[in-house]
C-alpha cells in the first residue's frame, strides 16, 4: 500500500474552471502537508503548506486538510493554462521526512 | 530569499568518469538533501545532512559520495555510473531536519545523463 496517494490523472479542466486535486495518506501521525508544483523539466516548487485541519487560502489556491480522513487537496480557481503542470502532494509523517505522491498532472485548457 | 542554486544544469559523463554536482543556499537553512528524480516519478530521497553532518542514507550505492564542506554547500561525487543512474538530480533545503515546520524548498537540478 501506498503511503501517499493521488489522483493519477491526467486531469484537464477549462480555462477558468475550479481544478481540485486529491491526496490521500496512510500514516496517522502525519502533521506537515505540502503541494508541490512541477512544470515538465523543472524542479519541483512549493505552493502550499498546511498543518491544520481545515481551510488555508493563498490567492487563487485553497488546501484542505482533514486528518480524521486522512486526505488533504488543493483547488485552484480560475485555472490558468499556465497552471498546468504536474502537482506533487507530500506528506512529513513518523519519519519526519517528505513522503511524496506519484503526482496528478492538470492541463488547462483555453 | 527561498533560493537555492546548483551547478551545473546539465551534465553528460561516460561511465568511468568523476565529475560533482553542487549545491549552495544562503537561507541559513541547517538541514540539506540530495533527491533523484526519473521521469514521470516523484522525486526519491537519496541523502539528508543535519547541521553539517549526514544523518540518512537511504541505501545509495556509494558510487554517489555525499559531502557537506560547510552549513551553505553540498556536493554529491559521482564515479562510475550506470546509464540507468541518468535522472534529475534535486538539492533541496530547509531550516532543520524532522521539524514540524518543515518547509523544503528544491533547486532547479543537475539534468544528468550518463552514457
Amino acid at each position: 500500500q501506498k503511503e501517499v496517494e493521488q489522483n493519477s490523472g491526467p486531469l484537464s479542466v477549462p480555462e477558468g474552471a475550479i481544478a481540485s486535486l486529491n491526496c490521500t495518506y496512510s500514516d496517522r501521525v502525519s502533521q506537515s502537508f505540502f503541494w508541490y508544483r512541477q512544470y515538465s523539466g523543472k524542479s519541483p516548487e512549493l505552493i502550499m503548506s498546511i498543518y491544520s485541519n481545515g481551510d488555508k487560502e493563498d490567492g487563487r489556491f485553497t488546501a484542505q486538510l482533514n486528518k480524521a480522513s486522512q486526505y488533504v487537496s488543493l483547488l485552484i480557481r480560475d485555472s490558468q493554462p499556465s497552471d498546468s503542470a504536474t502537482y506533487l502532494c507530500a506528506v512529513s509523517g513518523s519519519a519526519r521526512q517528505l513522503t511524496f505522491g506519484s503526482g496528478t498532472q492538470l492541463t488547462v485548457l483555453p | 530569499d527561498t533560493e537555492v542554486t546548483q551547478t551545473p544544469k546539465h551534465l553528460v559523463m561516460g561511465m568511468t568518469n568523476k565529475k560533482s554536482l553542487k549545491c549552495e543556499q544562503h537561507m541559513g537553512h541547517r538541514a540539506m538533501y540530495w533527491y533523484k528524480q526519473k521521469a514521470k516519478k516523484p522525486p526519491e530521497l537519496m541523502f539528508v545532512y543535519s547541521y553539517e553532518k549526514l544523518s540518512i542514507n537511504e541505501s545509495v550505492p556509494s558510487r554517489f559520495s555525499p559531502e557537506c564542506p560547510n552549513s551553505s554547500l553540498l556536493n554529491l561525487h559521482l564515479h562510475a555510473l550506470q546509464p540507468e543512474d541518468s535522472a534529475l538530480y534535486l538539492c533541496a533545503s530547509s531550516q532543520v531536519q524532522g521539524a514540524r515546520y518543515n518547509e523544503q524548498f528544491f533547486g532547479p537540478g543537475t539534468r544528468l545523463t550518463v552514457l
